[in-house]
C-alpha cells in the first residue's frame, strides 16, 4: 500500500459543476497538505498549502483537511473548462525536504 | 510566479549519447531536485540536494548523475541515454523545511 492513494480519474464534470478532489494518507506524521495543479506536457504548480487540520480557503478553491481520517479534500466551485488538468496532493512531516506525492487526478470540465 | 527555467525544453537524442539538462533557479532557495515523470504517471524522485556541494539519489534507480557547484543550478546528466530515458524530467526547487516546492516547465526527452 503506498502512503498517498490518489484516484487517478478521469473525473468528468460539467461546467459550473463543484469538483471535490480526494487523497488518503497512512503516515500520521504528515503535517504540511499540498495540492498542485499540472496542466498537460506543463510542470506543477502550487494550488494550496495547508498545515495540519482544518480549512483553508482561496478564491474558487478550498482544501481540507482531516488527520484524524487521514483523508484531505480540494473542491472547486463554479468549475471551468480552462479547470481541466491534472490535480496533485503532496504531504510531508516537516522532519523531511521530500514531499510525498499522490499520482494525481486528471479532471476534465466539458463546456 | 517562481522563476524556475529549464533547458532544452524538447530534445530528441539518439542512443549512447551524453546529455545534459540544465535547471536554475533565481530564488536562491536551498533545496533543489530532479523527478521522472511519464505521461499521465506519478513523479518519481530521482536526485536533490540540500546545497551546495549536497547531491543525494532519490527513490528511483537512475543512471544519471547531478552535481551542486552553485546554489542557483543544478544540472542533470545522462553519461550514454537510452530509450528506457524517454520521459519528462522536471526539476525543483524550495526554502525552509521544503514543504511547498515550485517547479520549471519540464524537459521532455526522446531517446531514439
Amino acid at each position: 500500500q503506498k502512503e498517498v492513494e490518489q484516484d487517478p480519474g478521469p473525473l468528468s464534470v460539467p461546467e459550473g459543476a463543484i469538483v471535490s478532489l480526494n487523497c488518503t494518507y497512512s503516515n500520521s506524521a504528515f503535517q504540511y497538505f499540498m495540492w498542485y495543479r499540472q496542466y498537460s506536457r506543463k510542470g506543477p504548480e502550487l494550488l494550496m498549502y495547508t498545515y495540519s487540520s482544518g480549512n483553508k480557503e482561496d478564491g474558487r478553491f478550498t482544501a481540507q483537511v482531516d488527520k484524524s481520517s487521514k483523508y484531505i479534500s480540494l473542491f472547486i466551485r463554479d468549475s471551468q473548462p480552462s479547470d481541466s488538468a491534472t490535480y496533485l496532493c503532496a504531504m510531508n512531516s516537516g522532519g523531511s525536504y521530500i514531499p510525498t506525492f499522490g499520482r494525481g487526478t486528471s479532471l476534465i470540465v466539458h463546456p | 510566479e517562481a522563476d524556475i527555467y529549464q533547458t532544452p525544453r524538447y530534445l530528441v537524442i539518439g542512443t549512447g549519447k551524453k546529455i545534459t539538462l540544465e535547471c536554475s533557479q533565481t530564488m536562491g532557495h536551498d533545496k533543489m531536485y530532479w523527478y521522472q515523470q511519464d505521461p499521465g504517471m506519478e513523479l518519481h524522485l530521482i536526485h536533490y540536494s540540500y546545497g551546495v556541494n549536497s547531491t543525494e539519489k532519490g527513490d528511483l534507480s537512475s543512471e544519471s548523475t547531478v552535481s551542486r557547484i552553485r546554489t542557483e543550478h543544478f544540472p542533470l546528466t545522462l553519461e550514454s541515454a537510452r530509450p528506457s530515458h524517454t520521459s519528462q524530467y522536471l526539476c525543483a526547487s524550495s526554502e525552509g523545511a521544503g514543504e511547498t516546492q515550485y517547479f520549471g516547465p519540464g524537459t521532455r526527452l526522446l531517446v531514439l
